[in-house]
């Protein structure tokens, strides 16, 4: 299984702050990374495929880059909606999820 | 609108069995990789395995955490993805959910997770 960690686990921050979470992998895994988000009591929600392709109807302020092993989600500027826990997850081989960082307000 | 529709979960004893379905509509089934994936209450998500569709083979994988008691099938003609869930352990109770793991571009993997369904939870306890 390849292994994803997030850091960090919490991040505590304020509406307009621009928030960066990173994802690591053991091993490389190319491109193969999606990021989602989940609010309480919901489903989680594809924000980013492909490292850096924002799904359909996804706004904008949200952003994904990287390759190989290291990988970042970017909020530009945080809205009262994004307060919720966000997730990586490969699919270079089987799938992965990294443990998950919650966005709280400061 | 594309949806994806769970059912059969609820309480079982540890050792027994239970069966999930997953009911899909609004886009071409048999088109799509399904996954199932889990979340412990309080905690993390968790990949239990996934089913490639009838086209790449129709064979199903799954995690370590699972594999041997654990079966996916699917029925194209009804378009629904069954979990079939066996010797349960306490530490399978969680919310499962049902997920498309599809190719979103031409020269895509498959593997992004782009519809979910609502969940339903499994609780294992005596």
């Amino acid at each position: 299984d390849i292994q994803l960690t997030q850091s960090p686990s919490t991040l505590s921050a304020s509406v307009g702050d621009r928030v960066t979470i990173t994802c690591r992998a053991r091993q490389s895994i190319r491109i193969w990374l999606a990021w989602y988000q989940q609010r309480p009591g919901k489903a989680p929600k594809l924000l980013i495929y492909k490292a850096s392709t924002l799904e359909s109807g996804v706004p904008s302020r949200f952003s994904g880059s990287g390759s190989g092993t290291e990988f970042t989600l970017t909020i530009s500027s945080l809205q009262p909606d994004d307060f919720a826990t966000y997730y990586c997850q490969q699919y270079y081989s089987y799938r992965t999820f990294g443990q998950g960082t919650k966005v709280e307000i400061k | 609108e594309e949806q994806l529709v769970e059912s059969g979960g609820g309480l079982v004893k540890p050792g027994g069995s239970l069966r999930l379905s997953c009911a899909a509509s609004g886009f071409t089934f048999s088109d799509a990789w399904m996954s199932w994936v889990r979340q412990a209450p309080g905690k993390g998500l968790e990949w239990v395995g996934r089913i490639k569709r009838k086209t790449d083979g129709g064979t199903a994988d799954f995690a370590e955490p699972v594999k041997g008691r654990f079966t996916i099938s699917r029925d194209d003609s009804k378009n629904t993805v069954y979990l079939q869930m066996n010797s349960l352990k306490t530490e399978d109770t969680a919310v499962y959910y049902c997920t498309t793991d599809r190719a979103l571009c031409g020269d895509c993997y498959f593997g992004a997770f782009d519809i979910w369904g609502q969940g339903t939870m499994v609780t294992v306890s005596s």
